[in-house]
């Protein structure tokens, strides 16, 4: 079994505050995990990622953290800005995979509000 | 560079006919994976070409086909179209050895009444 989880399907934030955003996952051989960012009318774009060796990847306001006992990693956004409003999908490689197969979750609508 | 592009951005068909969908990579990227995007659903993986060919395919019927040419675009197909093929399909493209790290299109939305 192969699936991730966004259990949110929307979060609201005030501007300046946090953002954590969570995602699930079922199978403890996925190795790696990203986030993408979707604005309407686009693609996703990559956001950030972290290896299954790391609990802890930080780019700039980014930094998602990784609990592999739980099966959990969230996504931090500090502090939030409007600009950040979008969908966010965490997505992890397959594990029988030899290419480029992402399995994602369903997304989370973040909405920053001013 | 150019980003990855896809055409058309829009379109309408009617149930029972068939679509092409076409997608160009970014220069240099040779892999090119298919995605359909439906409310609810979330991404779910079509299939992934490399070097022409099918690298990676999922959990779709075979009315769902693709194929990649010697310049790496891309084009997929669906025929005997359904209702429930209404869905954006986006198109990424990735560098060989790095294709966790996936370049998506706009994509195609596609609608069937």
């Amino acid at each position: 079994d192969q699936q991730v989880k966004q259990n949110s399907p929307s979060l609201s934030v005030q501007e300046g505050r946090i953002s954590i955003l969570n995602c699930d996952y079922t199978n403890s051989m996925f190795d790696y995990f990203l986030w993408y960012k979707k604005y309407p009318a686009e693609g996703p774009t990559f956001l950030i990622s972290i290896s299954s060796i790391k609990d802890k990847n930080e780019d700039g306001r980014f930094t998602v953290f990784l609990n592999k006992s739980a099966k959990h990693l969230s996504l931090h956004i500090v502090p939030s800005q409007p600009g950040d409003s979008a969908v966010y999908f965490c997505a992890a490689p397959s594990v029988y995979n030899q290419g480029g197969k992402l399995i994602f979750g369903q997304g989370t609508e973040l909405s920053v509000k001013p | 560079k150019a980003g990855v592009t896809q055409t058309p951005r829009y379109l309408i068909k009617t149930r029972g006919q068939q679509v092409t969908l076409s997608c160009s990579p970014i220069s240099g990227h040779r892999s090119v994976s298919w995605y359909q995007q439906t409310p609810g659903q979330g991404l779910q993986f079509l299939f992934e070409y490399f070097s022409e060919t099918q690298r990676n395919k999922g959990n779709f019927p075979g009315r769902f086909s693709g194929r990649q040419f010697s310049n790496s675009r891309s084009e997929m197909n669906v025929s005997t179209l359904e209702l429930g093929d209404s869905a954006l399909y986006l198109c990424a493209s990735s560098l060989p050895g790095q294709t966790y790290e996936q370049y998506f299109g706009p994509g195609t939305r596609l609608t069937v009444t």
